[in-house]
């Protein structure tokens, strides 16, 4: 069964400083997603990787994925307030049609 | 072009009523599928359909039916109501779930669901 674990939980953060959210799994996968969710609202896709090595970039967030190692971050740098989100990963199983599987989310909080 | 569209927003509904929530995609996607979100669980898969005419179980199936008739559309049938089923449930898509196709989900807005 693919367990997918994020920590933290829960994030409480001043802005202008850098911190790391990370997503580890338990069984073999080469795609792994990383999702955004303002309260009440749907979830936005933020990075999509496919393969190991795989690194994306998008203004202040930077996600990475280690298919060996079984890990994805996602890494902000410079925090601001407008980045206060809960950041769910998601990892695909077998060959996709079986739907992805979530972490619990990273309750992100970004103080002024 | 609406993306994924999900009815109703909210609902209330008593133990035992069954109801159907509806969703609709505009994008041509083959692959459509039902989440719930509950507290601190992250999203469950429920139920999931790779093309008109096929549906399969996900992982917290019981108390829901699927069903695909045509490309657009996927409705999620709550047969019996019980208060465990009092969650946000969203609706996603993607154009394929294999090949070359990253698999990456659009969601909708998502539906909040209250059982008494």
């Amino acid at each position: 069964e693919l367990k997918v674990e994020q920590n933290p939980l829960f994030l409480s953060m001043q802005e202008g400083k850098n911190y790391t959210i990370y997503c580890n799994y338990s069984t073999t996968s080469d795609r792994l997603y990383w999702y955004r969710q303002d309260p009440g609202k749907s979830l936005e896709s933020l990075f999509v990787l496919l393969s190991n090595g795989a690194v994306k970039q998008e203004g202040r967030l930077m996600a990475s994925l280690d298919t060996k190692a079984r890990l994805s971050t996602l890494h902000i740098t410079a925090a601001v307030h407008d980045l206060s989100a809960t950041y769910f990963c998601a990892v695909e199983k077998g060959g996709g049609a079986d739907g992805l599987t979530f972490g619990k989310g990273t309750h992100l909080i970004i103080q002024p | 072009n609406a993306g994924v569209t999900q009815t109703p927003k909210f609902q209330v509904l008593k133990t035992g009523q069954s109801m159907t929530l509806q969703c609709a995609q505009d994008m041509n996607h083959e692959y459509m599928s039902w989440y719930r979100q509950d507290p601190g669980m992250g999203l469950r898969l429920i139920h999931y359909s790779v093309g008109a005419g096929i549906t399969d179980q996900g992982e917290v199936p019981n108390g829901y039916n699927v069903s695909r008739s045509t490309t657009e559309d996927f409705p999620l049938r709550l047969l019996s109501a019980a208060p465990s089923q009092t969650s946000v449930y969203f609706c996603a898509s993607s154009l394929s779930a294999w090949g070359l196709n990253t698999g990456e989900l659009f969601f909708g807005e998502g539906s909040r669901l209250t059982v008494l």
